[in-house]
C-alpha cells in the first residue's frame, strides 16, 4: 500500500512569491491535515481538510489555504512568500479522524531567499 | 495557554537498556496523547495511541503509560538498539476527533550508544 506522498521534495522560492505544494492520502483516507515545522520548532497545525471542505485552521495568516480534490488529494498555497515561511511542510491522512494515529508524508522542504 | 513540555536535552542511553521519555502537559484535557518517531528531514511515524481511559499501552519493546491526574505520559523503549535512535514526539488530540489537529511537543532526541 502507498504511503501519504508528497510533491515537490524540495522548493525554492523568492519572497514574495507563491507557492504550490502537493499531498495524496493513503487510498481511503478522507481527511488531509497540513502541518509546518520550521526550524527549533514543534510541528504546528495549519489546515484541515475533510471530505473536500476546509474544516478547521490553526493561528495562520489568510496567505496560507489551500483545497482538497475529489480524489482527497491536497493542495496547499502559500503566497506572498515571506523568510519565515522556510520550513518542512508536512501532510498527513487518516482515517476514522485519526482515533488510530496519522500518517504522515515525508515533506517538502520549503526555502524562501 | 497550552503547552507540552519534553525534555529538550538529548538522552544518552546504553544499548540494551530502556529509555524512558516524559511528556508533560498543561492546560489540556486531551482525548488522545500519540507518540511519533521522526528521523532527520523525514515526517513523524505513528508508533501508539493511548486514551484518556486508558493507563497502560504496549507494542512489542514500546510501553505508553498515560497519567491525566499529573497530566504526564512516559515512553518507554525496552532493549534499546542503535537503531532506535531518533526524535521522538508527544502529540495530544484535544477532542479525540481530530478538529484541532495534534498539538506536538518538540521532541526529544534520543541516542543509543553501542
Amino acid at each position: 500500500e502507498a504511503g501519504v506522498t508528497q510533491s515537490p521534495t524540495h522548493l525554492i522560492k523568492t519572497r514574495g512569491q507563491q507557492a504550490t505544494l502537493r499531498c495524496s492520502p493513503i487510498s481511503g483516507h478522507t481527511s488531509v491535515y497540513w502541518y509546518q515545522q520550521a526550524l527549533g520548532l514543534g510541528l504546528q497545525f495549519l489546515l484541515w481538510y475533510d471530505e473536500g471542505e476546509e474544516r478547521n485552521r490553526g493561528n495562520f495568516p489568510p496567505r496560507f489555504s489551500g483545497r482538497q480534490f475529489p480524489n482527497y488529494s491536497s493542495e496547499l498555497n502559500v503566497n506572498a512568500l515571506e523568510l519565515e515561511d522556510s520550513a518542512l511542510y508536512l501532510c498527513a491522512s487518516s482515517w476514522d479522524r485519526g482515533q488510530y494515529g496519522y500518517t504522515f508524508g515525508s515533506g517538502t522542504r520549503l526555502t524562501v531567499v | 495557554s497550552q503547552k507540552i513540555e519534553q525534555n529538550s536535552e538529548a538522552l544518552n542511553i546504553q544499548e540494551g537498556k530502556t529509555a524512558t521519555l516524559t511528556c508533560n502537559y498543561t492546560n489540556y484535557s486531551p482525548a488522545y496523547l500519540q507518540w511519533y518517531r521522526q528521523d532527520p528531514g523525514r515526517g513523524p511515524v505513528f508508533l501508539l495511541l493511548i486514551r484518556e481511559n486508558e493507563k497502560e499501552k504496549r507494542k512489542e519493546r514500546l510501553k505508553v503509560t498515560f497519567d491525566t491526574t499529573l497530566k504526564q505520559s512516559l515512553f518507554h523503549i525496552t532493549a534499546s538498539q542503535p537503531a532506535d535512535s531518533a526524535t521522538y514526539l508527544c502529540a495530544l488530540d484535544g477532542r479525540g476527533g481530530g478538529a484541532d489537529g495534534l498539538t506536538f511537543g518538540k521532541g526529544t532526541h534520543l541516542i543509543i550508544q553501542p
